[in-house]
């Protein structure tokens, strides 16, 4: 079945560094990939997404691009700030016409001032 | 335009006791999805409903899980007898349309406690 990966946490990381959070995933058909953060005790917002190959999705900084010959959709910022300090989901859809998410299990990132 | 909504936002119940989670959709949202997180886990997908239809529950526990999106209300996620194998988080979400081209929308979450 449809799967995702994504590096294990923590990531620790200073202000103002660079950001790589690695997502590969496994599907049949042509998924919709997106980014998901969770800030502490709430609930999940939505980042970015995209919805075919070659698309890139950005927000706050953020990017990602969907690469369908490496089946990967890895997460960059060039600078992290303080409050980026959260968990960070990678998720797909499951291709069929339910469009039920398949999530990865999270990366927690902590950023240093 | 309000969010998705979910209550509460903390329950505590003893094993043996029912649960009962609510979910309103954004407005103009008709597709609803139940998720539930387990401690250092990602979200697994339960199940999708729209209004007064279960379209699919393949990831509902066979026994104790219900859910519900009747006509007028909101949804309910209803587990009975609960066990302290149920303590998670269960998260709502809303889209406009289903498919993977959609975005749904999160809300806070239901931290389910079973003493």
């Amino acid at each position: 079945g449809d799967s995702v990966t994504q590096m294990e946490g923590p990531v620790t990381l200073s202000e103002e560094a660079f950001l790589t959070i690695n997502c590969t995933y496994t599907a049949t058909g042509y998924p919709s990939l997106f980014w998901y953060v969770q800030y502490p005790g709430e609930g999940l917002q939505l980042l970015l997404k995209a919805t075919k190959a070659d698309d890139k999705g950005s927000n706050k900084g953020f990017e990602a691009t969907y690469r369908k010959e490496t089946t990967s959709f890895h997460l960059e910022k060039g600078s992290v700030q303080v409050s980026d300090s959260a968990v960070y989901f990678c998720a797909l859809s499951d291709g069929g016409s339910q469009g039920n998410l398949i999530f990865g299990k999270g990366t927690k990132l902590s950023v240093k001032p | 335009n309000a969010g998705v909504m979910q209550n509460p936002r903390h329950l505590v119940r003893r094993r043996g006791q029912e649960a009962r989670l609510r979910c309103s959709p954004m407005k103009g949202h008709s597709h609803v999805y139940w998720y539930r997180q387990l401690p250092e886990e990602g979200l697994k997908f339960m199940v999708y409903l729209q209004k007064e239809n279960i379209i699919d529950e393949s990831g509902m526990p066979k026994e104790r899980f219900s859910a519900e999106f009747p006509k007028e209300g909101p949804s309910i996620l209803r587990i009975q007898q609960v066990v302290r194998g149920d303590s998670a988080a269960y998260f709502c979400a809303s889209s406009s349309r289903q498919g993977r081209l959609d975005t749904q929308y999160f809300g806070p979450g239901t931290r389910l406690t079973v003493l």
